[in-house]
């Protein structure tokens, strides 16, 4: 079974803080992503990585650095956290492939509280 | 600009009846579609994956279609249980590998 592991289930940080979250998946996957998923906004991307140190922005990437250093794992990096950056922030994985892509593998999710 | 609308409003079924949840979208022209499963505090779970050539895919007691010309996909689970209690996200493929995610809609089915 493929397996995506988070670092945290919960993590609470104070404004200004340089928060790391990671992430770590098992089935030797080319493509790793990283979202927060908020009431009534949903799943956003915030960076995706396609090779390792490869990575694009997604549709949110302001304020949120990604590191992909080693093909299993992937970091999503708060600079300086903000209380608008509280939110469930879930990592994902899948095959590459090209145009033929394949679904994705979720971890658990890291619920992130900025106070 | 692209939109995915799921409805927003939970689904209250009987156990036993067809579920139909709704996936519509606008200024896409997805190669794929895929549904997921997302249960409380948990990551979402792929379910299906459809293709743009592809009417409809089977998957135990559940369906899915895609019309490409009406921009929508239908999900549907036949025999609802309690358990299929969830919110149930589609995905259209975007550019390279990305998917963008409806909003989901919770689907409630009670015994």
């Amino acid at each position: 079974d493929v397996k995506v592991t988070q670092s945290s289930r919960y993590l609470v940080k104070r404004t200004g803080e340089k928060v790391f979250l990671e992430c770590v998946q098992d089935m030797d996957h080319e493509n790793m992503f990283w979202y927060r998923q908020d009431p009534g906004l949903g799943l956003r991307l915030i960076y995706f990585s396609y090779d390792v140190k490869m990575k694009e922005k997604g549709d949110i990437p302001e304020g949120y650095s990604v590191s992909r250093e080693k093909k299993e794992r992937f970091s999503l990096i708060l600079e300086s956290a903000s209380t608008n950056q509280t939110s469930m922030y879930l990592c994902a994985s899948s095959f590459g492939g090209g145009y033929s892509s394949y679904e994705q593998y979720f971890g658990p999710g890291t619920r992130l509280t900025v106070t | 600009s692209q939109k995915i609308e799921q409805n927003s409003e939970a689904l209250n079924i009987q156990e036993g009846k067809t579920a139909t949840l709704t996936c519509n979208y606008t200024n896409y022209s997805p190669a794929y579609l895929q549904w997921y499963r997302q249960d409380p505090g948990r990551g979402p779970v792929f379910l299906l994956l459809i293709r743009e050539n592809e009417k409809e895919k089977r998957k135990e007691r559940l369906k899915v279609t895609f019309d490409t010309t009406l921009k929508q996909s239908l999900f549907h689970i036949t025999a609802s249980q309690p358990a299929d209690s969830a919110t149930y996200l589609c995905a259209l493929h975007n550019a390279g590998n990305m998917l963008t995610f409806g909003g989901g809609t919770r689907l409630m089915v009670k015994p």
